[in-house]
Parts: structure tokens; sequence; C-alpha cells
């Protein structure tokens, strides 16, 4: 069965570039989440879109954003990285009616 | 006080060993999952519940709603069961999830 995809798996910037992450959600899920987890911290939400809206945010630092598509893909763009938003950050989704909220297995960013 | 909190935090078996880890949340919640990271590693969702009893395997998850309480249980563990488990509770509202501390375990041969 399809999974949440995430790309890339692996990724490392340098201090003050930019970062895109991207997460394609199981087939029919309409929404899509994205949490950072620090070093040793606990998954913290950043933000989820619903049908190509943002539904909540969380914690999200100015210097991200993020968008979902027409495909149902999400960006989260990172710009001006600090070393401290080096973390794993994986996506997850769900569909509103459908038991099941699917994670991905993240991406870990290096901030070098 | 957290929302969501687990019990142990750090918790050492033997091989074979029946194991339970506690989660209790202090919040209104739709679902409760129970959630697995090995180290360095994405995370592996392994129940979604909002009553009653679920198993998979030698997993167990049980959740009581009333007390705010929900136990995952491994049977005969064993050494690749050695991870970190999470509990995280969804308040249904957008279904962004409150995640616990979790709990590592390790099994020893």
């Amino acid at each position: 069965a399809a999974g949440v995809i995430q790309s890339p798996r692996h990724l490392i910037k340098e201090k003050r570039e930019t970062a895109t992450l991207k997460c394609y959600p199981i087939p029919r899920h309409d929404t899509v989440y994205w949490y950072q987890q620090g070093p040793g911290q606990d998954p913290q939400f950043l933000i989820s879109f619903y049908e190509k809206m943002q539904s909540d945010k969380g914690s999200i630092p100015d210097r991200f954003s993020a968008q979902q598509f027409s495909d149902y893909h999400s960006e989260l763009n990172m710009s001006s990285l600090e070393l401290g938003d080096s973390a794993l950050y994986f996506c997850a989704s769900s569909s509103t009616g459908l038991w099941g909220y699917t994670f991905g297995s993240g991406t870990r960013l290096t901030v070098v | 006080k957290n929302e969501v909190e687990q019990s142990p935090q750090n918790l050492t078996a033997q091989e074979g060993e029946f194991i339970t880890i506690n989660c209790s949340y202090s919040v209104g919640i739709s679902a409760l999952h129970w959630l697995q990271q090995h180290p360095g590693g994405g995370i592996v969702s392994l129940f979604m519940l909002s009553s009653g009893k679920k198993k998979h395997g030698r997993l167990i998850a049980t959740i009581n709603i009333q007390e705010k309480h929900s136990s995952l249980h491994i049977t005969a563990s064993h050494p690749r069961d050695s991870a970190v488990y999470i509990c995280a509770v969804d308040r249904g509202a957008t279904n962004k999830l409150i995640f616990g501390t979790g709990t590592l375990l390790a099994v020893q041969p």
C-alpha cells in the first residue's frame, strides 16, 4: 500500500541557506500535517493544511512557509536557516471521514 | 503539567518479559495513537484507538476514556522491540496531535 512519501530523506544546508521539504500524502487523504522534532525532543506541530487551505498553525517560525498544492502534496519552505533548525521534519496525512493517520519517514535536516 | 504524560520514561526489560507502558491525558480527545520510533528513525503508527482494545501480533493497546488512560502492552518482548514508544492524542478539532514525552524501551537478550 502507498505510504506518505517525504523527500529528501536527508538534507545538509549551511546557515542562511534555504531548504524545501516535500510531502506526498496517502492517496485520497486531504489533510497534511508538518511536525518538527529536535534532537532528544518531542515532536512539535508546525502547520497543517486541509483541502489546500491552512487549517491550523503551531510553532512555525516566520522564516518558514508552507503550502498544499492541487494534487494534495505539500511543501515546507525554510529560509535563513539557523543551526537550531537542525531536526527531523516529518509529515503525516489523514482524511476526513476515513479512519487513519499515517506518518512519513521524515526528512533529517542538518544545518552546518 | 503536560497534557499527555507517559510512564515510565525509561524501561529496561529482559527478552521474553511482558511490558506495559502507560499514558494519561488531561484533555478531551477523539482518538489516541501509539507510535514507535527507532533511534534516528521516522515514526511508525502502531495503533489508533478511541475505545476498548486493539491487538496486533504481540502488541495490545487499551484505552479507558472515562479515566483518560491508555496502556500499550508488549508480550514476549524481543530486542528488536527496543525503541521509543510515544503516546499522542488527537483533540479532534483540526486533528493535530499532542505528543507525550515518550518511553525509551531497551530489551536485553
